[in-house]
């Protein structure tokens, strides 16, 4: 059972344009990570997004986390190319020993 | 700060064949965590160790796999006997534990060719 549910899957855009990608799950976290992987590296922490309805700005990277706390959002603007590479969201529950629950992941192409 | 280190970077195993893995976390993290990642995919926690002990290793196959942090500081994972299934990138992370946030830090990544 996937706890996580990320989508799209697969995103392939051209340069300039916008793009939203989304996690869901039917579980509660007390907060939500989100990673993106670049080729032959580890994933790389973005944000953590903790409070229902909470809204993060990283440059033009917009992160939203649900009002109830099960889902999340990733919304880029003006994509570039830089911005390709595996999108991964990971949520956290108290008492959990640390362990995050991942997502599968949304594999953006920004193409020039 | 250094970061965590891992190696080797990529192995080419046949099947059958052993092969061990090893991280060194960044310096003070307690918990450190193995990652089994398929292409494409997210990562699958295979283990966790907080300090020297497993807090949660329900994924890993152990009747092929085994890990240890003897020291509570660097990790070795080994496969033995490997099987072609197991080819993936195996990656390391470690975060500050119980004192701190959920946030892992992540190695490199060992990616595994089992032919």
């Amino acid at each position: 059972t996937q706890l996580l549910e990320q989508s799209p899957q697969f995103l392939s855009i051209q340069e300039g344009e916008n793009l939203t990608v989304y996690c869901n799950s039917s579980s509660v976290f007390s907060s939500l990570q989100w990673y993106r992987q670049e080729p032959g590296e580890g994933p790389v922490l973005l944000v953590t997004v903790v409070t229902g309805g909470e809204v993060k700005k990283l440059k033009r990277l917009t992160f939203q986390f649900g009002d109830a706390r099960k889902d999340s959002s990733l919304h880029i603007t003006a994509a570039q190319p830089g911005d390709t590479g595996l999108y991964l969201c990971a949520g956290a529950r108290d008492g959990n020993n640390r362990k995050l629950i991942w997502g599968l992941g949304t594999s953006l192409a920004v193409n020039p | 700060e250094a970061g965590v280190a891992q190696s080797p970077r990529y192995k080419i195993i046949e099947k059958r064949q052993s092969v061990a893995f090893w991280c060194n976390p960044i310096s003070g993290h307690a918990t450190l965590y193995w990652y089994q990642q398929i292409l494409g995919q997210g990562p699958k926690l295979l283990i966790q160790f907080q300090n020297n002990g497993v807090v949660d290793d329900s994924q890993l196959p152990k009747d092929r796999f085994s890990a240890e942090r003897l020291k509570g500081v660097d990790s070795t994972l080994k496969i033995q006997p490997a099987k072609l299934e197991d080819s993936a990138v195996y990656l390391c992370a470690s975060s500050l534990g119980l004192a701190g946030g959920y946030e892992q830090y992540f190695g490199p990544g060992t990616r595994l060719t089992v032919t």
